[in-house]
């Protein structure tokens, strides 16, 4: 089956500074990449999602790459702000077309102001 | 309805007792997850419905838990004989369809606490 594997683990940047978040996955068949972020106490809500067919997409400060032979993707953020703190999960279709997500195990995400 | 929806959002039981977590997904959305997320931990995978039939029930860690669906909508997850290490928040999550085209939309979650 699908492993997800994430990196870091904890992050800690200055305000307006850049933050990248890697994650490998090990199904060549996974086709479907979302990113949640969870807030403290709160639900992990949608953020950014890339297919396979697509190498990068951005929307404003976020942005997410995907390397299917090398089988990882990547979340960017720039211009961190104070409430971009947060855990982030990556997240692998399996089983090809998918009947659920694998997630990694999070990033916790510290935006010093 | 407008968002999922998920009760109670808080329940603490006594070691030994069964409790039920209820899940209400998006109007018209067949597919429905429910993960465990420990304390500062990530998102377990325990079992997925499309439809009323659940397809991949490999996430449930024991015999204790169980799950089902009813109408196509709601769906109750089932954990018998708690265990102190069953805390967790159990979150429940529904797509419109295959996952690969859609993603999640997670509820609240319960936050089950088993004294």
């Amino acid at each position: 089956g699908e492993n997800v594997e994430q990196h870091p683990s904890t992050l800690s940047v200055q305000e307006g500074d850049s933050a990248v978040i890697k994650c490998t996955y090990s199904d060549s068949a996974s086709n479907y990449f979302p990113w949640y972020k969870q807030e403290l106490g709160k639900r992990p809500q949608l953020i950014i999602d890339i297919r396979s067919n697509v190498g990068e997409k951005k929307d404003q400060r976020i942005a997410v790459t995907l390397n299917k032979t090398a089988k990882h993707f990547s979340l960017h953020i720039t211009e961190t702000q104070p409430e971009d703190s947060a855990v982030y999960f990556c997240a692998a279709s399996s089983r090809g077309y998918g009947q659920n997500f694998v997630f990694g195990p999070g990033t916790r995400l510290s935006v010093l102001p | 309805g407008a968002g999922v929806s998920q009760s109670p959002s808080n329940k603490v039981t006594e070691k030994g007792k069964d409790v039920e977590l209820r899940c209400d997904p998006i109007s018209g959305h067949t597919a429905l997850y429910w993960y465990r997320q420990s304390l500062g931990q990530g998102l377990e995978f325990l079992i997925y419905f499309q439809g009323n039939s659940a397809p991949d029930k490999s996430g449930l860690p024991s015999d204790r838990f169980s799950a089902e669906r009813t109408g196509g909508s709601v769906s109750t997850l089932t954990i018998q004989r708690t265990q102190q290490e069953d805390s967790a928040v159990y979150l429940c999550a529904s797509s419109p369809g295959q996952v690969a085209n859609y993603g999640y939309t997670f509820g609240s979650g319960t936050r089950l606490t088993v004294v």
